[in-house]
C-alpha cells in the first residue's frame, strides 16, 4: 500500500478561488514535501514541512501538517489559471527516499 | 528550467530495440534517481545513485540497465522492452543523499512508447 495519497483525486475551481489538497500517510516521517508537476513534464518542488513544524507559507501556498492524524493539506490562495497541474505530496517514512502519492489534478478555469 | 536535462524527451521503440535515455545534471548533486511515471499510478523509484555507486534497485527487471559513469551524468539502458514499459521517465537529483536535504530536482522526462 502507498505511502501517501492525495485527495480529492481531481479539482476544478475558478480563478480567484482558493484550493486545498490533502494527503494522507501511514508512517512516520521526518519531512512531507509538496511537488508540482504541469502536464507532461517533471516534478517542481514547491516546499517542504518538517515533522516539527505546523505550518508553513511560501508566497500563495499554505502548508499545514498534524503527525497525530498524518495528514497534511496544500492551500493555494487566489488560484490563477497558470496553477493547473497536478500536485503531489510526498514522505520520506524515515528513509533516504522520497514516497510520492497518486497526485491530485487541479484545474483552474479562468 | 530545473538544471537537470533529460534526452531525449520521446522515444518509440520496438520491442526488439535497444535504446538509452540520458540525464545530465548542472546543479553539483550527488545523488541521481530513475523514477518510472505510468497513468494513475503513484511514481515509482528504480534506482538511486549516490556518489556514482548503485544503493537502490527497486526490484526493477533486468531489461532496464543503470549507468552512472559520474556524478553529473545517469543514463538508463533499454532493451527487449514490453508494452507494459511504456511511461514517462523520470530522472532527479538531490544535493546528497540527506534526510533533510532531500529535496529532489527534476528532468522533464522522456516520454517512452514501446510498440
Amino acid at each position: 500500500s502507498q505511502q501517501g495519497e492525495e485527495d480529492p483525486q481531481a479539482l476544478s475551481i475558478q480563478e480567484g478561488e482558493n484550493a486545498t489538497m490533502n494527503c494522507s500517510y501511514k508512517t512516520s516521517i521526518n519531512n512531507l514535501q509538496w511537488y508540482r508537476q504541469n502536464s507532461g513534464r517533471g516534478l517542481v518542488h514547491l516546499i517542504l514541512i518538517r515533522s516539527n513544524e505546523r505550518e508553513k507559507h511560501s508566497g500563495r501556498l499554505r502548508v499545514t501538517l498534524d503527525t497525530s492524524k498524518k495528514s497534511s493539506s496544500l492551500l493555494i490562495t487566489a488560484s490563477r489559471a497558470a496553477d493547473t497541474a497536478s500536485y503531489f505530496c510526498a514522505t520520506d517514512a524515515k528513509t533516504d527516499k522520497l514516497i510520492f502519492g497518486t497526485g491530485t489534478r487541479l484545474q483552474v478555469f479562468p | 528550467e530545473t538544471g537537470v536535462t533529460q534526452t531525449p524527451r520521446h522515444l518509440v521503440m520496438g520491442m526488439t530495440n535497444k535504446k538509452s535515455l540520458k540525464c545530465e545534471q548542472h546543479l553539483g548533486h550527488n545523488a541521481m534517481y530513475w523514477y518510472k511515471q505510468s497513468a494513475k499510478k503513484p511514481l515509482e523509484l528504480m534506482f538511486v545513485y549516490n556518489f556514482k555507486e548503485q544503493t537502490e534497485n527497486n526490484s526493477v527487471p533486468s531489461r532496464f540497465s543503470p549507468e552512472c559513469p559520474n556524478s553529473s551524468h545517469l543514463f538508463l539502458h533499454l532493451h527487449t522492452l514490453q508494452p507494459e514499459d511504456s511511461a514517462l521517465y523520470l530522472c532527479a537529483s538531490s544535493q546528497v543523499l540527506d534526510l533533510a536535504k532531500n529535496i529532489q530536482y527534476f528532468g522533464a522526462g522522456t516520454r517512452l512508447s514501446v510498440l
